[in-house]
C-alpha cells in the first residue's frame, strides 16, 4: 500500500515553518524524502533509516518514528525555492525499492 | 557526484509504434536501476527494478511485454514502451544505486521522459 502524506497541500508565507507527515501501514527499513518541481524529476532531500542514522541537507530536518512507521519533515524560515510537491519513499526491507507517498504540495508566498 | 541521464527528454510519437527510452549513470556504476511511471497530479509508480545481467523485475499491473527493459551494462538501462497507445502518455523516470552502504540505498534519478502518444 501506498504511504499516506498530510497534509495533501499546504500555503506558507516566506520565512514561516511546516511539517510534512509520512504514514506507512508496513514495518520500514527506511525513508527517503524528495522535492519535486513541475516537469522535472525528483530532488533528494533526507533519508533516515531504521535504527537513527540519517543523510540530508544541512538545512533540513526529519524524524522518523520506527514503532509508529511514521516519518516527519521540517521545514524551517520556508524560502520561495522550496515550493514544489514533496514526496516520502518508503523502503520496506532494505532492498532499495522505494514506494513512494500520496504526496504534499507546497506553495510559498511572498 | 552521482549523475543519471536520460534520453531523450521529450517525445511524441503515433499510436501503435514503439519508443526505446535509455537511462544512463554517468560517473558510476548502477548495482540496480529503476524505472517510474508519472501521471499527472499523481505520485510516482514504481514499474519495474533491473540488474545488470539479469531479467528485470516487474511490478504488479505492469506488462513485461508491453514494457521491454534492457539491463546490457552497468551503466545503461533500457525501457522500450511497445505499440503505445495514447495512454501511456506519461512521465518516465529512471533511477539508480551505488549499491554502497555509505549510500543508504539513495536513488539517483535521472531528469525524466515525457512520453505523448497521439
Amino acid at each position: 500500500q501506498q504511504p499516506v502524506q498530510s497534509p495533501q497541500a499546504v500555503i506558507l508565507r516566506e520565512g514561516e515553518d511546516a511539517v510534512i507527515n509520512c504514514s506507512s501501514s508496513k514495518a520500514l527499513y527506511s525513508v527517503h524524502w524528495y522535492r519535486q518541481k513541475h516537469g522535472e524529476a525528483p530532488v533528494f532531500l533526507m533519508i533516515l533509516l531504521k535504527g537513527g542514522e540519517q543523510k540530508g541537507h544541512e538545512k533540513i530536518s526529519a524524524s522518523f518514528n520506527e514503532k509508529k512507521q511514521q516519518s516527519s519533515l521540517y521545514l524551517t524560515a520556508s524560502q520561495l525555492s522550496y515550493s514544489g510537491t514533496y514526496f516520502c519513499g518508503t523502503e520496506d526491507y532494505g532492498n532499495e525499492k522505494l514506494t513512494f507517498g500520496t504526496g504534499t504540495r507546497l506553495t510559498i508566498i511572498p | 557526484g552521482a549523475v543519471v541521464s536520460q534520453h531523450p527528454s521529450r517525445v511524441i510519437c503515433k499510436s501503435g509504434t514503439s519508443v526505446k527510452i535509455e537511462c544512463r549513470s554517468l560517473d558510476f556504476q548502477a548495482t540496480t536501476m529503476f524505472w517510474y511511471r508519472q501521471f499527472p497530479k499523481q505520485s510516482l509508480m514504481l514499474m519495474a527494478t533491473s540488474n545488470e545481467g539479469s531479467k528485470a523485475t516487474y511490478e504488479q499491473g505492469v506488462e513485461k511485454d508491453k514494457f521491454l527493459i534492457n539491463h546490457a551494462s552497468l551503466t545503461l538501462s533500457t525501457l522500450t514502451v511497445t505499440s503505445a497507445h495514447p495512454e501511456d502518455s506519461s512521465f518516465y523516470i529512471c533511477s539508480a544505486t551505488k549499491g554502497s552502504r555509505s549510500d543508504y540505498n539513495e536513488q539517483f534519478f535521472g531528469p525524466g521522459t515525457r512520453l505523448t502518444v497521439l
